[in-house]
């Protein structure tokens, strides 16, 4: 059974702070991982999908790695602003399913 | 991208009645559609799985009496919560693919529905 783990839980950073958010799977017989973005009350924004053939992904501040060998992918995001408060939750499939992890939730502090 | 959408984006009803979410994809045709369910502070569950003209596949220790999914159109995706009580109170979050998608899998998420039950 696929178990997805993220570290931090919780992450609180000064706004300019370059950081890393860190997402583990226990199954390494992926064919993609996505980042998401979800708001409090709101349903989830798709960040970045990286194919299982691919080592990163970058979307404007945000780079996304896969280390499908290892079972981890991290999250990096430059120069961070306020507007980047949010739960970040990584997710892979497993079949027609994603497995999502419990998410890290990061605030940006002004 | 693709867009998917939820109505009502939340509902009060009082315990024992039921109630009704529709699950929407705006740009494209699912034929497989999701629920989840997310209590706070929590990850999302997966319910089941919707496929357009069969009967849902429920995960384990989901009831599905309880929880009736109906997927009639390739746009269109139900979620009734039946005899609703307050430990149903959650967050229910859908998301359909597109099978015509770039990506293969991936998945387009609704805005949710907050439902709480009095």
């Amino acid at each position: 059974k696929q178990e997805v783990t993220q570290i931090p839980a919780a992450l609180s950073v000064p706004e300019g702070e370059n950081l890393v958010l860190n997402c583990s799977f226990t199954d390494s017989a992926i064919y993609n991982l996505q980042w998401f973005r979800q708001d409090p009350g709101k349903g989830l924004t798709s960040l970045l999908l990286i194919q299982s053939s691919q080592r990163e992904q970058t979307s404007g501040r945000l780079n996304a790695s896969l280390d499908k060998s290892s079972g981890r992918s991290t999250l990096y995001i430059a120069a961070s602003q306020p507007g980047d408060s949010a739960t970040y939750l990584c997710a892979v499939p497993s079949g027609s399913r994603l497995t999502f992890g419990e998410g890290t939730q990061l605030t940006v502090n002004p | 991208g693709a867009v998917v959408s939820q109505h009502p984006s939340w509902v009060i009803c009082k315990s024992g009645t039921s109630v009704k979410i529709e699950c929407r994809s705006l740009d494209f045709q699912a034929t497989t559609m999701f629920w989840y369910r997310q209590f706070p502070k929590q990850s999302l569950m997966l319910m089941a799985t919707s496929n357009e003209g069969s009967k849902a596949t429920y995960e384990q220790g989901v009831e599905k009496d309880k929880f009736l999914i109906n997927h009639a159109s390739l746009t269109l995706s139900t979620l009734t919560v039946t005899s609703a009580h307050p430990e149903d109170s959650s967050f229910y979050i859908c998301s359909a693919r597109d099978p015509e998608g770039e990506f293969y899998n991936e998945q387009f998420f609704g805005p949710g529905t907050r439902l709480t039950v009095l």
